[in-house]
């Protein structure tokens, strides 16, 4: 049974293409997280939700918007997909009474052409 | 904002223990550290955390001094299956900081 899965693993697309990465968690955490990970292997945070709440939101281009329809999911969708947007994109859930301990999804990669 | 640097990367055998450093001078008061493990094409994986003093759990030991500027994971007699990249993270429920990860490489 998997824990954290990521729908799809794999997106090549367009420049200028709206997407969208699915994320659920079935470890009825009440945390989720959506991280970036680049070429270089550096992984930096792009939100948190808690309770289906935005509580990081760091400075990322506003194409990026997160979706929470309840607590087990974390949508990521994209609007003008840029070369630059490629890359890993992780979603992770915790407990918040646990928050450092997170689970991570197995990833998804987007290539941008 | 904190910011986390840790060698780049690192190698040992196997069978040795392996020590990696995590450098977070800003670190704040609430800030807890964290220690992951990733290998190639799968999610980061929790391995130990702790705020201050020493940390041990069935896998890893996590040291902190008491100004809380570094924190080193040990790793006791590593195998071949302990290569990865290993990353700290630094933070609150406000704010994560990953640091830069450290490349292990563990030769027979």
């Amino acid at each position: 049974d998997t824990a954290v899965s990521q729908t799809p693993k794999y997106l090549v697309t367009q420049m200028g293409n709206d997407k969208s990465i699915k994320c659920e968690q079935n470890l009825g955490h009440d945390t989720m997280y959506w991280y970036k990970q680049d070429s270089k292997k550096f992984l930096k945070i792009m939100f948190s939700y808690n309770n289906k709440e935005l509580i990081i939101n760091e400075t990322v281009p506003n194409r990026f918007s997160p979706k929470s329809p309840d607590k087990a999911h974390l949508n990521l969708h994209i609007n003008s997909l840029e070369l630059g947007d490629s890359a890993v994109y992780f979603c992770a859930s915790s407990q918040s009474s646990r928050e450092h301990e997170q689970f991570f999804g197995p990833g998804t990669r987007l290539t941008v052409l | 904002l904190a910011k986390t640097t840790q060698p780049i990367s690192m190698d040992s055998y196997e069978g040795q223990e392996v020590n990696i450093t995590c450098s977070h001078n800003n670190i704040a008061t609430n800030d807890y550290i964290t220690w992951y493990q990733q290998f190639p094409s799968q999610g980061p994986r929790f391995i130990i955390q702790g705020y201050k003093t020493k940390v041990t759990n069935e896998v890893a030991s996590l040291f902190i001094p008491a100004d809380r500027k570094s924190s080193t994971l040990s790793l006791p007699r590593v195998s071949l299956s302990d290569t990865a990249v290993y990353y700290c993270l630094v933070g609150g429920t406000d704010k994560l900081i990953f640091g830069t990860g450290t490349r292990l490489q563990v030769f027979p």
